[in-house]
């Protein structure tokens, strides 16, 4: 199957600091992404929606200046954390969609980030 | 609107066992039904998925669900289970995103 990497696989910053993600579709051109957040023990959250060259749609309660989503090409979205504070702190995974009958969706290992 | 269900947050057999996990849906066209399994610090793996045709669907591990649209249900059933199948597993559902179930955390007894 179709392969999504994400970058870095963990990262710890300071409270205030900004901290970027990437998530790269390996083997194939990705035109939507999407990143979730998971908090310990609990489920996958939906943050947003990207796609290529155009303005990421956040879901309801995400703050978008926050969450900063950049898609800039086929195969990579960013994600960045901005003015990061403890409560950010959670595991980040993203997925992209495979332009196909079913548009499969693959998922990446995740990010877990940690702010101090 | 879609959303999932998945009874029982945290679920144990037996090793050798029968694995039944259960998942309801709610969607208001004919969805596409995910279950995903994901072990401690890492992602998600997909098991298995319903899209259309076949309601018996086999998945990788010796995972098989069946979709039945008047229960509106998706479980995941694997015969016996086997230690390394102790992980979290996700339900999911499909339209235009995925939305997740809360997930179970599956326990296998020695």
């Amino acid at each position: 199957g179709a392969v999504v990497s994400q970058h870095p696989s963990w990262v710890i910053c300071k409270s205030g600091t900004s901290v970027k993600i990437e998530c790269r579709s390996l083997d194939f051109q990705a035109t939507t992404m999407f990143w979730y957040r998971q908090f310990p023990k609990q489920s996958l959250m939906l943050m947003a929606t990207s796609n290529e060259g155009s303005k990421a749609t956040y879901e309801q309660g995400v703050e978008k200046d926050k969450f900063l989503i950049n898609h800039a090409s086929l195969t990579l979205s960013t994600l960045t954390v901005t003015s990061a504070h403890p409560e950010d702190s959670s595991f980040y995974i993203c997925s992209a969609r495979v332009p196909s009958g079913y548009d499969e969706q693959y998922f990446g290992p995740g990010t877990r980030l940690t702010v101090t | 609107a879609q959303s999932v269900t998945q009874l029982g947050s945290h679920v144990s057999v037996s090793e050798g066992a029968l694995v039944l996990l259960r998942c309801n849906y709610s969607s208001s066209v004919p969805p596409y039904l995910f279950w995903y399994v994901q072990y401690p610090n890492q992602g998600l793996q997909l098991l298995l998925k319903y899209t259309t045709g076949a309601t018996l669907v086999k998945g990788i591990n010796g995972f098989e669900a069946e979709f039945k649209k008047s229960e509106t249900s998706f479980h995941l059933t694997k015969p016996s289970a086997h230690m390394s199948d102790a992980a979290e597993y996700f339900c999911a559902v499909r339209n235009d995103k995925i939305i997740f179930g809360k997930g179970t955390r599956l326990h296998i007894l020695p």
